[in-house]
């Protein structure tokens, strides 16, 4: 049980072009999503937390216009790379917390952007 | 704001060995819980142990243990006969209470298991 999906897990597109990373909790209800960013060999670095129906919130330093958030369910968050150039190029990784579980939190396999 | 400290980049064990992986961390908070992840080649996220703050004994999970010293902000994981598919990046991790929160993770350390 708690698997949480990613799709595409990668993904190759032209400079400018916009791309959408899903992330979905397959056997469970998320409360919360969290989006993170991770650079070859570094740690996670959290770009934003995103709660069903409600607008997310971004971490500092992070562009909202840039990364679009969207919580439409308890099962899907979604995350838009709009006009991505070629220093967005990164593993995202997606995790969820869920309603049964108060101290944990499930995460996506990740999704490798590669933009040209 | 929390931080996470790994000071160890990088070591390295012979298989069948026992490991010591440091981490500290800094928070005002009196409730909290800590986390140490493995990120293998493949790089999913898969949780080794969880501590909860309150509980004064130490986590233990097969070949995995922790040493958590609470007034220390000490929480450092052991593995005992280290086997090659530990080799991985490892990530201590914070989160405070309610779990509704993000983690914070430390930088990492890179183990290597050497046959």
């Amino acid at each position: 049980g708690a698997v949480v999906s990613q799709h595409p897990s990668w993904v190759i597109c032209k400079s400018g072009t916009s791309v959408k990373i899903e992330c979905r909790s397959l056997d469970f209800q998320a409360t919360t999503m969290f989006w993170y960013r991770q650079f070859p060999k570094q740690s996670l670095m959290l770009m934003a937390t995103s709660n069903e129906g409600s607008k997310a919130t971004y971490e500092q330093g992070v562009e909202k216009d840039k990364f679009l958030i969207n919580h439409a369910s308890l099962t899907l968050s979604t995350l838009t790379v709009t006009s991505a150039h070629p220093e967005d190029s990164s593993f995202y990784i997606c995790s969820a917390r869920a309603i049964f579980s108060y101290n944990e939190q499930f995460f996506g396999p990740g999704t490798r952007l590669t933009v040209l | 704001a929390q931080t996470v400290t790994q000071s160890q980049p990088e070591m390295s064990v012979q298989e069948a060995e026992t490991v010591t992986l440091s981490c500290t961390y800094d928070t005002s908070e009196s409730n909290y819980y800590l986390f140490w992840y493995k990120q293998p080649p493949s790089r999913q996220m898969i949780l080794v142990i969880r501590q909860e703050a309150y509980k004064q004994q130490n986590a233990t999970e097969n070949r995995f243990s922790v040493n958590f010293q609470k007034a220390a902000k000490s929480f450092s994981l052991k593995i005992s006969d280290s086997q090659l598919g530990d080799t991985a990046m490892y990530f201590c991790a914070f989160m405070k209470q309610p779990g509704n929160t993000p983690l914070v993770f430390g930088k990492g350390t890179r183990l290597s298991v050497i046959a």
